[in-house]
Order: C-alpha cells, then sequence, then structure tokens
C-alpha cells in the first residue's frame, strides 16, 4: 500500500459546526503533515507529528485540533470556522522527519465554510 | 528565512517543445530537493527527487541540481498538453518539514 487516504474529499460546514478530517497511511510511515492550501497558493504547513507526538504547530488557530491516535491515522478536528479557512487540506506522511524521499500527499478534502 | 524561489509563470511552450522550469533556494544545508507536479484541484504529486550535483534523467523528465548556485531546475522533453499544470519545487534542508517554492504554471500549447 503507497497511499495516503483523506476522508471526506468534500466537505461542506457551518460556522458553529464541528467536523472532523481523516487521514490514514500504511506504509509504516513515521511523520505525518497536515497542510492548507489556497488556490494558485503552496502548500502552507500547519502540524506536524513525528512518532506520534506533536513536534510543530504553525501557530495555527485553536479552532484547529489535530490529533494522532496511533502511527498510521492522523484527524484534523474543526470547529467554529471561518469562511476563510475554506481551502484544500492536505494530508502528507514521510519515511521519517529526514525526509529523504520527500512526502507522499493525499488526494485532499476540499473544504467549504458557509 | 529558508527560501525557495520560482518564477510563478505562466510559462508557456507549445507541444513537443522543452520546458525549463527553475528554482533557487537559500538554505546552503539543503540536502534534498523534489519536482511536484499538480493538477487544478487535485495534490501535488512526486515526479522526480535529486540529492546530487548533476543531472538525473527519469523519461522525458530531467532534474538537475547544482549546489554551488543553489538552483535546480526540471526539465520536460517532448511536453505534451497533460503535463499543463503547477511545478512545485520543494527543498529539504534536513531534520525539518520540507519548503516549498510558489510553483511554476507550465501550459502547454497543441
Amino acid at each position: 500500500d503507497t497511499e495516503v487516504t483523506q476522508t471526506p474529499k468534500h466537505l461542506v460546514m457551518g460556522m458553529t459546526n464541528k467536523k472532523s478530517l481523516k487521514c490514514e497511511q500504511h506504509m509504516g510511515h513515521r511523520a505525518m503533515y497536515w497542510y492548507k492550501q489556497k488556490a494558485k497558493k503552496p502548500p502552507e504547513l500547519m502540524f506536524v507529528y513525528s512518532y506520534e507526538k506533536l513536534s510543530i504547530n504553525e501557530s495555527v488557530p485553536s479552532r484547529f485540533s489535530p490529533e494522532c491516535p496511533n502511527s498510521s491515522l492522523l484527524n484534523l478536528h474543526l470547529h467554529a470556522l471561518q469562511p476563510e479557512d475554506s481551502a484544500l487540506y492536505l494530508c502528507a506522511s514521510s519515511q521519517d522527519g529526514q525526509l529523504h524521499y520527500g512526502y507522499t500527499f493525499g488526494s485532499g478534502t476540499r473544504l467549504t465554510v458557509v | 528565512q529558508k527560501e525557495v524561489e520560482q518564477n510563478s509563470g505562466p510559462l508557456s511552450v507549445p507541444e513537443g517543445a522543452i520546458a525549463s522550469l527553475n528554482c533557487t533556494y537559500s538554505d546552503r544545508v539543503s540536502q534534498s530537493f523534489f519536482w511536484y507536479r499538480q493538477y487544478s484541484g487535485k495534490s501535488p504529486e512526486l515526479i522526480m527527487s535529486i540529492y546530487s550535483n548533476g543531472d538525473k534523467e527519469d523519461g522525458r523528465f530531467t532534474a538537475q541540481l547544482n549546489k554551488a548556485s543553489q538552483y535546480v531546475s526540471l526539465l520536460i522533453r517532448d511536453s505534451q498538453p497533460s503535463d499543463s499544470a503547477t511545478y512545485l519545487c520543494a527543498v529539504s534542508p534536513g531534520n525539518t518539514p520540507l519548503v516549498f517554492g510558489k510553483g511554476t504554471r507550465l501550459s502547454v500549447i497543441a
């Protein structure tokens, strides 16, 4: 299995809703990442988990809450989002933090906040 | 501040021509270099990686790295309309997340 699976592929949520994005990989990768990407912009790093521990939080607002229940699974919990949070949310994994082989990206979740 | 610079384009080339995409980086200790292709609305896909000075070829793609000049490039030979996408240059300084450039939009005209 050489894939990173993200669900759902599309999500529309109201500003008072609570929802979660899910990311799963079975490649034995030990580092996992959440990125946010707006149209015509590069991916913007949000969080990094290394060996199931949060190692980097790029000053992301608390309405985004990451969770890594085990080495294969990464969640992003969403609460009280704003319309400007609408974006493509990408999960990625890498063999480890040394990044010699780069990232494998999931297909992304297209999030719309209304 | 680690930076990766790319010309945002669009770079327009006729079908069958060679497309040349360039990238410069600021961190001299960078060790690994990657090119990702991203179609509109899709996620980035790794197409090339390079680690040492020189050229690395894979099918129609050639990556070139010059660490002394701190640049990495991607050549696409016999460009096809299906190559039209945004190409992201990414650099790994080591034990930190990839640093992405802003991407170059390539348009291959049939």
